[in-house]
């Protein structure tokens, strides 16, 4: 079973901190993704990544940054955290192997920026 | 522009009733699509996934779908819904040809609710 694991739950944070989201996946995948989830507006991709050290840009990227230093690991990074901001934050994981880069995702992070 | 529209944001329904959920998408050149659900308190998860041949897919838990490449639509149905069905339910396109990235365009989601 693939396994995909974000390092909260929950987090509160004050408008300005810098925040750490992380993502570790078990699956030896290649690509890996930041999504964020709001209420009608479905999942929006953030960043992604296709392989250590490299990362491009989604529909989102403002606010933001990734850093995936190890294959199995991929953080979001908020620079200074703003209060829209607030959201359901989502990392998945796939290989890159075309036809089969089904995206596998953990459980989320719910942040509440304060 | 690329696009997925979900029709459909929440949708209510008593046991036994059939579902059909509308997708339509707007992506250039061959694509894979997908339908995501997320049960309450859960994972994101793969229901099914249409990549080529047979335009009806066939998913977990009863789902299926049907590709309609002239319409431009992947709706997803079941012919008799049960409360455990109760989730959000999302559209995913992503192109299929050699450039492919594995990025997913994903639709608004539909909130299913199921009455016992």
């Amino acid at each position: 079973d693939v396994k995909v694991t974000q390092s909260s739950r929950y987090l509160v944070k004050r408008t300005g901190e810098k925040v750490f989201l992380e993502c570790v996946q078990d699956m030896d995948h290649e690509n890996m993704f930041w999504y964020r989830q709001d209420p009608g507006l479905g999942l929006r991709l953030i960043y992604f990544s296709y392989d250590v050290k490299m990362k491009e840009k989604g529909d989102i990227p403002e606010g933001y940054s990734v850093s995936r230093e190890k294959k199995e690991r991929f953080s979001l990074i908020l620079e200074s955290a703003s209060t829209n901001q607030t959201s359901m934050y989502l990392c998945a994981s796939s290989p890159a192997v075309p036809r089969k880069n089904i995206q596998y995702f953990g459980a989320g992070t719910r942040l509440s920026v304060l | 522009a690329q696009s997925v529209s979900q029709h459909n944001h929440h949708v209510i329904l008593s046991e036994a009733a059939s579902l059909e959920l509308g997708c339509n998408y707007s992506y250039g050149g061959t694509v894979n699509l997908f339908w995501y659900v997320q049960y309450p308190g859960q994972h994101l998860q793969l229901l099914l996934k249409y990549f080529s041949g047979d335009p009806l897919v066939k998913g977990i838990k009863g789902f299926e779908a049907e590709f309609i490449k002239s319409k431009f639509s992947f709706n997803l149905r079941k012919p008799s819904v049960q409360w455990s069905d109760t989730a959000e339910y999302f559209c995913a396109v992503n192109g299929a040809g050699s450039s492919n990235t594995g990025k997913l365009l994903f639709g608004q989601g539909t909130t299913l609710q199921v009455k016992p």
